[in-house]
């Protein structure tokens, strides 16, 4: 059983670009997490998904951050105009269920950098 | 609101060794605790977590941690410590009603001298 995918695992991207991070999750896993980890810091959270619904982006910036996970293929992260500030890892994580009791698998993490 | 806080941020110690590293966290609510671990340039992976029951609990890789409600901690503990162990240790809380993320702390890179 494969474990959560993410790419690309390295992306570099100039001011005012576009980034679109991708996660699939492990295989039965309808519940999708992203994370941000900035530069001696832990991992604080963005946003959760569920196949085609947005459950909770608290954590998600209000602007040029969005997020989906269509009923086919992977969730994407969606970064528009980046600033050198967006440097970070961006971590995916599924689970089987809901609840704050699941484990949460991560993905190996896709690492922005903005010059 | 929920936060969760690791005192050491790094942690050397000899091979064979003890180990403690701390965790406090702070909830207006009940939550679960969680330890995971990141090897350099992966994902993370969960070491152990605390659910209910028994307050020791016993993860992967001879890693164990008590749940201690009076002082709000869960240190993670490892008797003996070997060179692969090096690496950075987060603590995480998730609320046990209502939202589903994990709420992490600052991590606590532990490494081990040969």
């Amino acid at each position: 059983n494969a474990g959560v995918m993410q790419n690309p695992r390295h992306l570099v991207r100039r001011r005012g670009q576009e980034a679109r991070l991708r996660c699939s999750p492990m295989k039965g896993h309808s519940h999708v997490y992203w994370y941000r980890q900035l530069p001696e810091e832990g991992l604080k959270f963005m946003v959760y998904l569920q196949k085609e619904n947005i459950i909770d982006e608290s954590g998600m910036p209000k602007e040029r951050f969005s997020a989906e996970f269509p009923k086919e293929g992977p969730s994407i992260l969606r970064i528009q105009q980046v600033v050198r500030g967006d440097s970070a890892a961006y971590f995916c994580a599924s689970s089987p269920f809901k609840g704050g009791q699941e484990t949460q698998y991560f993905g190996p993490g896709t690492r922005l950098l903005v010059l | 609101a929920q936060s969760v806080t690791q005192l050491d941020s790094q942690v050397p110690v000899f091979e064979e060794a003890p180990v403690e590293l701390r965790c406090n966290y702070s909830s207006s609510v009940s939550v679960y605790l969680f330890w995971y671990v990141q090897y350099p340039n992966q994902g993370l992976q969960l070491l152990l977590k605390y659910l209910s029951g028994s307050t020791l609990v016993k993860g992967i890789n001879g890693f164990e941690a008590e749940f201690n409600k009076s002082q709000t901690s869960f240190h993670l503990r490892k008797p003996s410590v070997h060179i692969s162990d090096t690496a950075e240790y987060f603590c995480a809380v998730s609320v046990q009603t209502g939202a589903n993320n994990l709420f992490f702390g600052t991590g606590t890179r532990l490494t081990v001298i040969p």
